[in-house]
């Protein structure tokens, strides 16, 4: 099976640096991705890890280490805007089926 | 715009009763996925379905269905509503080297 861990909540002041941290268990997938999703809408693609490494989109960067089961999404220069749901994705190999985290809940305060 | 569309956006209906929502993939894309995702959850993936054929299965009730059709339209059948059966329901489409594109959702409300 898999199973993607992340933070629940995460609080952070406008115009600082946070970080999401998700760690899975799963085998065979294709690569890490992060959806953003406002109260009541629907889940958008932020950022995708095919490799090892950090893509960097923008304000946000998304980081990927296989050997350690890890990555991260990195939001800079917070704005209130971004206060919504972060999930963690990854695609399995062979079905190709979706599987997210839970969810983190970003608060972003003045 | 993610070019998925789902209808309806709103649906309230009594227990007991059965519901069909519906989703339209963007174009070019084989793969549909249905999530369910209720109050303050994450999304908890239903059903998926690849060029017609059900690809893969997660945690769906037996009381609910889907299929996908040769226009690669895709639809969810939820029969014997209960009220924990309300919740936004989501539709996903994709190709297998791209990333999902969601649509807007159908709110379901059963009372």
């Amino acid at each position: 099976g898999q199973s993607l861990e992340q933070p629940s909540e995460v609080t952070a002041v406008e115009g600082a640096i946070v970080q999401i941290n998700c760690t899975y268990q799963t085998s065979g997938f294709y690569g890490l991705s992060w959806y953003q999703q406002h109260d009541g809408g629907a889940p958008t693609f932020l950022s995708y890890n095919g490799l090892d490494g950090l893509e960097e989109t923008g304000r946000f960067s998304s980081f990927l280490s296989r050997s350690d089961s890890y990555g991260y999404l990195l939001l800079q220069e917070l704005q209130m805007k971004d206060s919504a749901s972060y999930f963690c994705a990854v695609k399995r190999a062979g079905s190709y089926q979706l599987t997210f985290g839970k969810g983190t809940k970003l608060s972003v305060i003045p | 715009d993610s070019g998925v569309t789902q209808t309806p956006k709103h649906l309230i209906t009594a227990t007991g009763q059965r519901v069909t929502l519906r989703c339209s993939p963007r174009s070019g894309d084989l793969s549909v996925y249905w999530y369910q995702q209720s109050l303050d959850q994450g999304l908890q993936f239903l059903i998926q379905y690849y060029n017609g054929e059900e690809r893969a299965k997660g945690n769906i009730l037996e009381r609910f269905s889907a299929q996908q059709f040769p226009d690669l339209h895709s639809e969810l059948n939820l029969s014997s509503l209960e009220l924990g059966d309300s919740a936004l329901y989501f539709c996903a489409s994709d190709t297998p080297n791209t990333e999902a594109f969601f649509g807007q959702g159908t709110r379901l409300t059963v009372v």
